[in-house]
């Protein structure tokens, strides 16, 4: 399997801040990594795929880069709707398809 | 706006099968862009792949679920199912089921059911 390492595990921020979250996978999976939002009780929400293309509605201070196996999630100036878990997840191997544990974005 | 709802028990016992369903709604099951998944949450922890299904019948599936899985697809009522055989209070879980695009440069997972909680107990 392809593990998926997020750092950090939770993260405190304040309203307008810039902040990054790391992913790293134990092996090369080209761009085939995507970023999910998870608020509680609710369904994860597609944010990014392929590691940079921004899904559809999803406002632009989301964005992502990286390659290979080391990829980050920024969002450029938090709001309080971005306050939530989330979730890289890979698709280079289909075998199992894998996520991180998750990053908790908390209001500081 | 494509929907996806799943349906099922809401408890299953221990050692039994559970059973859900996914209807698709606002959008073909039968389109040849796309895949269907499910995805489980047990409460508090994170995201766990189940396993896809093609609207032709062909799968693939976690290989850690792989023996107790089946995921099958009814393109007649647009919808598909998950059996997981043999349950344990391990499997007590949110279980999703989502769409999932294959661009060839890509895959996503671009819409998800709401979500239902089966918890297994006697």
């Amino acid at each position: 399997d392809i593990q998926m390492t997020q750092s950090p595990s939770s993260l405190s921020a304040s309203v307008g801040d810039r902040i990054t979250i790391t992913c790293r996978a134990s092996q090369s999976i080209s761009t085939f990594l995507n970023w999910y939002q998870q608020k509680p009780g609710k369904a994860p929400k597609l944010l990014l795929y392929g590691a940079s293309t921004l899904e559809s509605g999803v406002p632009s201070r989301f964005s992502g880069s990286g390659s290979g196996t080391d990829f980050t999630l920024t969002i450029s100036s938090l709001q309080p709707e971005d306050f939530a878990t989330y979730y890289c997840q890979q698709t280079f191997s289909s075998l199992p398809i894998t996520f991180g544990q998750g990053t908790r974005l908390e209001i500081k | 706006q494509l929907q996806l709802q799943e349906s099922g028990p809401g408890l299953v016992k221990p050692s039994e099968t559970l059973s859900l369903t996914c209807t698709v709604s606002r959008g073909s099951i039968s389109s040849s862009r796309y895949y269907w998944g499910w995805i489980r949450q047990p409460p508090g922890k994170g995201l766990e792949w189940i396993g896809s299904i093609y609207y032709s019948g062909s799968t693939y599936y976690n290989p850690s679920l792989k023996s107790r899985v089946t995921i099958s697809v009814d393109t007649s009522n647009n919808r598909f199912s998950l059996k997981l055989t043999s349950v344990t209070a391990t499997d007590t879980a949110v279980y999703y089921c989502a769409r999932q695009v294959d661009g060839g440069t890509y895959s996503k997972f671009d819409s998800w059911g709401q979500g239902t909680l089966v918890p297994v107990s006697s």
